[in-house]
């Protein structure tokens, strides 16, 4: 197993533009978290799901945002229209147990508005 | 609503002497696991230790120790034996039983460990 994958690990996109990021998850982990991290700050959760389930929302997740994971494997995170204040790290992890060592974290997609 | 507060932006250490990074939490829940992570410049976030709410005994991982005091609500990260390479970001997160463990992070203490 190669850990979690994002795709791409860096997007530069222009004001107004929509985006998508990719996040392959383990293939066992059936909890898949979106967070958003912008600089010197921890990272904020977006949006989780339980196999195809998104169970829960942050009020972060404007109706610009929206996340998706068909058939409970990979999941996307698509914002509409961005904006600067979008420039952030986006990071996706899984879990299948809360506890030590369960949690699996992804590299990351940077995303630059200008 | 839970919230991590850590009240140390950044700290200096000496290497090879301890440091301890303080991180309360505030929960109604009784059933959570409290964490930390490491994040150096290159960005991954690194597990470095996990508590239970339920668990009795203080957890520790090598240099890693976690100081529980569950009714104070604190969860204080100590490190023994500071090294160069610890130098990163340090997050306290939390995570409910009851919430889809979705991990709930502190805004970090950034740790400068010198020669």
């Amino acid at each position: 197993d190669t850990g979690v994958s994002q795709d791409p690990r860096h997007k530069i996109t222009k004001r107004g533009q929509n985006v998508t990021f990719r996040c392959d998850p383990i293939s066992e982990h059936n909890r898949l978290y979106w967070y958003r991290q912008t600089l010197g700050q921890g990272p904020e959760f977006l949006t989780y799901f339980q196999n195809e389930a998104q169970l829960e929302k942050s009020r972060l997740l404007s109706d610009r945002f929206s996340a998706e994971r068909p058939k409970g494997s990979f999941s996307t995170l698509e914002i509409q229209r961005t904006e600067q204040g979008d420039s952030a790290m986006y990071l996706c992890a899984s879990s299948v147990k809360m506890g030590a060592g369960g949690y699996t974290f992804g590299s990351g997609t940077r995303l630059t508005v200008v | 609503a839970q919230k991590i507060t850590q009240t140390q932006p950044g700290m200096f250490v000496q290497e090879k002497e301890a440091v301890t990074l303080d991180c309360t939490y505030d929960t109604s829940d009784q059933s959570y696991g409290l964490f930390w992570y490491k994040q150096p410049s290159s960005g991954e976030m690194i597990f470095l230790i996990y508590q239970g709410s339920y668990d009795e005994q203080n957890a520790t991982e090598g240099r890693y120790s976690l100081n529980f005091q569950k009714a104070r609500k604190s969860a204080n990260l100590v490190i023994s034996a500071s090294q160069l390479g610890d130098s990163a970001m340090y997050f306290c997160a939390m995570a409910l039983l009851n919430s889809g463990y979705a991990l709930n992070f502190g805004k970090g203490t950034s740790l400068l460990v010198t020669p």
